[in-house]
């Protein structure tokens, strides 16, 4: 069945300091793949998407993620953590039946300043 | 321009109630969704509805009803609340052919 995991359910960074959050998936063909992020009392909003081609893929707000097959990673890095980032971070693969996707149960950023 | 809004934003209400959530995208999106996330933040599909057809019924109580009125709208009708109802429900829309999702800002749901 497809899944996903993020390991860590809490990260803390300082402002400034780069940052990467880990999401591994289990998909019987080649997934489709996105983060999202979701700020307190907010809606999910997409950060990315994978859907083929190039591993290393830009999205919005100076986010990049990076498809690693043999890994079943797809895992989200910034170079440079601003306050503002502070939020919950949601990976999701798909799709499977009924074009659904199936989500991982989050990681918080916390950022220090 | 809001793609996909929700109303209400808050709904509070005490348990046996009927209550419903509107969702609309202006989109123009073929495929919508309703999600429930819980006191842990995890996400669960509940419905996906693609040009007013039911295509995903994951397990939820019968109480849970679906309405597409046109492929612009999905309301969620919910009979007899109970306490284990409340979380946040959120309405996600997508474009025929691709798999990424558009959410809405969700409901909060509060059942006493």
């Amino acid at each position: 069945a497809q899944s996903v995991t993020q390991p860590d359910i809490h990260i803390t960074v300082s402002e400034g300091a780069s940052l990467e959050l880990r999401c591994n998936y289990s998909y019987g063909a080649t997934p489709y793949l996105f983060w999202y992020v979701q700020s307190p009392g907010q809606g999910l909003q997409l950060l990315l998407k994978y859907f083929s081609g190039d591993t290393l893929v830009q999205g919005i707000k100076g986010f990049e993620a990076e498809f690693k097959r043999s890994q079943s990673s797809f895992n989200l890095r910034k170079p440079s953590v601003h306050w503002s980032d502070a939020a919950e971070y949601f990976c999701a693969v798909g799709p499977t039946y009924g074009n659904k996707l199936v989500f991982g149960a989050g990681t918080i950023l916390r950022v220090k300043s | 321009d809001t793609a996909v809004s929700q109303t209400p934003k808050y709904l509070v209400t005490q348990m046996g109630n009927d209550k419903s959530i509107k969702c609309e995208q202006n989109l123009g999106h073929d495929t919508m969704y309703w999600y429930k996330q819980d006191s842990k933040k995890f996400l669960k599909i509940m419905f996906s509805y693609n040009n007013k057809e039911l295509i995903i019924n994951e397990t939820v109580p019968n109480r849970f009803s679906p309405k597409s009125p046109d492929k612009a709208h999905l309301n969620l009708h919910i009979n007899s609340l109970e306490l284990g109802d409340s979380a946040v429900y959120f309405c996600a829309s997508s474009p025929q052919g691709s798999y990424e999702q558009y959410f809405g800002p969700g409901t909060r749901l509060t059942v006493t």
